[in-house]
């Protein structure tokens, strides 16, 4: 089975601080991506890769940056946390082409 | 780039009876409709996907349809069970977006609820 690990379930971090959200995929794909998922606003995506050290930005990566070393591991990285990134982020990976995304289980991260 | 709405954003439904959700996108060169389910406190999961040299796809009580010229697709779920309470989404995919074909646009949601 393919696994989508994201490191934590749960966060609570302060305002202004440097949050770093880890995901890792077992599968060997080329796509990584991470996701904001607000009630009514559905899935957003923030930043993807499609190979290590590349990244583009998706529809809304302020205040994001992300890091991809290996090709299992993607970064999402919070420069200087807010309230309004209080969320659940979900990240996901893809082999190459029009396949099946796979999600990790989400991590939910308060802003206080 | 790729629009995708989705309707309705709640359906409450009871048992045995059927669901319906639509979608619409709006970049013509989209070729590939995955739905989404996602349970609480999960991550959503693949259910059944599309391509667009396809019009139907049925699994079980599943089915998808697709209107390439119309550009929409629906979701049918029939005989709904409680367990089919969730959140689905539909997503549009495979136009290239920079360096990758695996992006996914996602509609926002619907909430369906199976009363027993």
């Amino acid at each position: 089975d393919v696994k989508v690990t994201q490191s934590s379930r749960y966060l609570v971090k302060r305002t202004g601080e440097k949050v770093f959200l880890e995901c890792v995929q077992d599968m060997d794909h080329e796509n990584m991506f991470w996701y904001r998922q607000d009630p009514g606003l559905g899935l957003r995506l923030i930043y993807f890769s499609y190979d290590v050290k590349m990244k583009e930005k998706g529809d809304i990566p302020e205040g994001y940056s992300v890091s991809r070393e290996k090709k299992e591991r993607f970064s999402l990285i919070l420069e200087s946390a807010s309230t309004n990134q209080t969320s659940m982020y979900l990240c996901a990976s893809v082999t190459g082409g029009n396949t099946e995304a796979f999600f990790g289980q989400g991590t939910r991260l308060t802003v206080v | 780039g790729e629009n995708v709405e989705q309707h309705p954003s709640t359906l409450s439904v009871q048992e045995g009876d059927s669901a319906v959700i639509k979608c619409t996108y709006s970049d013509s060169a989209s070729n590939y409709f995955p739905w989404y389910k996602q349970e609480l406190g999960k991550g959503p999961q693949l259910i059944i996907d599309i391509r667009s040299n396809v019009g139907e796809k049925k699994d079980q009580r599943i089915a998808v349809t697709l209107n390439k010229t119309a550009k929409h697709f629906s979701l049918h779920i029939t005989e709904t069970q409680p367990e089919d309470s969730a959140v689905y989404f539909c997503a549009a995919g495979g136009v290239r977006y920079g360096g990758s074909q695996g992006n996914l646009i996602f509609g926002k949601g619907t909430k369906l609820s199976v009363k027993p």
